[in-house]
């Protein structure tokens, strides 16, 4: 059981440019969140999914949104990147029926310059 | 929505000393109260967790506490040893089968040989 796994582990862009971020969940998982870790800082919600729908979403703009696909895999996508953007990007799944624990992935760091 | 505060920011403590971390819950829904430890450079993982039905829970050096009137849970690690120096945060989650939770901005745990 390979656990969640991110890709890419790190990553720098251009203020202005768009990014995607990759996130496999663990072996029976079928729900996947997504978090937002500045230096310093714990995790900030910012979204998750269930059966390939945005279930619930934390307070960030539009700029964030994603995707999950047939085989609960998902992606993260932000547009027009800000320096405030630079951060580390976590992945967490979890099983979607129970209030159980989520793993998480090693995470995305992105700088944006 | 849920506001989970914690203290201190940062402790440094002597090997063989115990450690205690505090935070507080807003939200009186909150039932799962995870804890994550985080090293440096890596993925934050789950070392004890607690629900609202229980008091006290202990896994060998490791406890926590929960007092739901008081909307407050405690971590307490004893006989504290230099692997145990990272980052502590802790979590609130409320009840209603999504798995959510809201965490604390964490402790620096230092612990000198």
């Amino acid at each position: 059981d390979a656990g969640v796994t991110q890709s890419p582990t790190h990553l720098i862009k251009t203020r202005g440019q768009q990014v995607t971020l990759r996130c496999s969940p663990k072996s029976g998982h079928d729900t996947v969140s997504w978090y937002q870790q500045a230096l310093g800082q714990g995790p900030q919600f910012i979204f998750q999914y269930y059966e390939e729908e945005e279930r619930q979403r934390g307070n960030f703009p539009d700029r964030f949104s994603g995707h999950q696909f047939p085989n609960y895999s998902s992606e993260l996508n932000v547009n027009a990147l800000l320096l405030g953007d630079s951060a580390l990007y976590l992945c967490a799944s979890s099983w979607g029926q129970a209030n159980t624990e989520a793993f998480f992935g090693q995470g995305t760091r992105l700088t944006v310059v | 929505g849920e506001n989970v505060e914690q203290h201190p920011s940062t402790l440094s403590v002597q090997e063989g000393d115990s450690a205690v971390i505090k935070c507080t819950y807003s939200d009186s829904a909150s039932n799962y109260f995870p804890w994550y430890k985080q090293e440096l450079g890596k993925r934050p993982q789950l070392i004890i967790d607690i629900r609202s039905n229980v008091g006290e829970k202990k896994d060998q050096r490791i406890a926590v506490t929960l007092n739901k009137t008081a909307k407050h849970f405690s971590l307490h690690i004893t006989e504290t040893q230099p692997e145990d120096s990272a980052v502590y945060f802790c979590a609130a989650n409320e009840a209603g089968g999504s798995y959510i939770p809201t965490f604390g901005r964490g402790t620096s745990l230092i612990v000198h040989p």
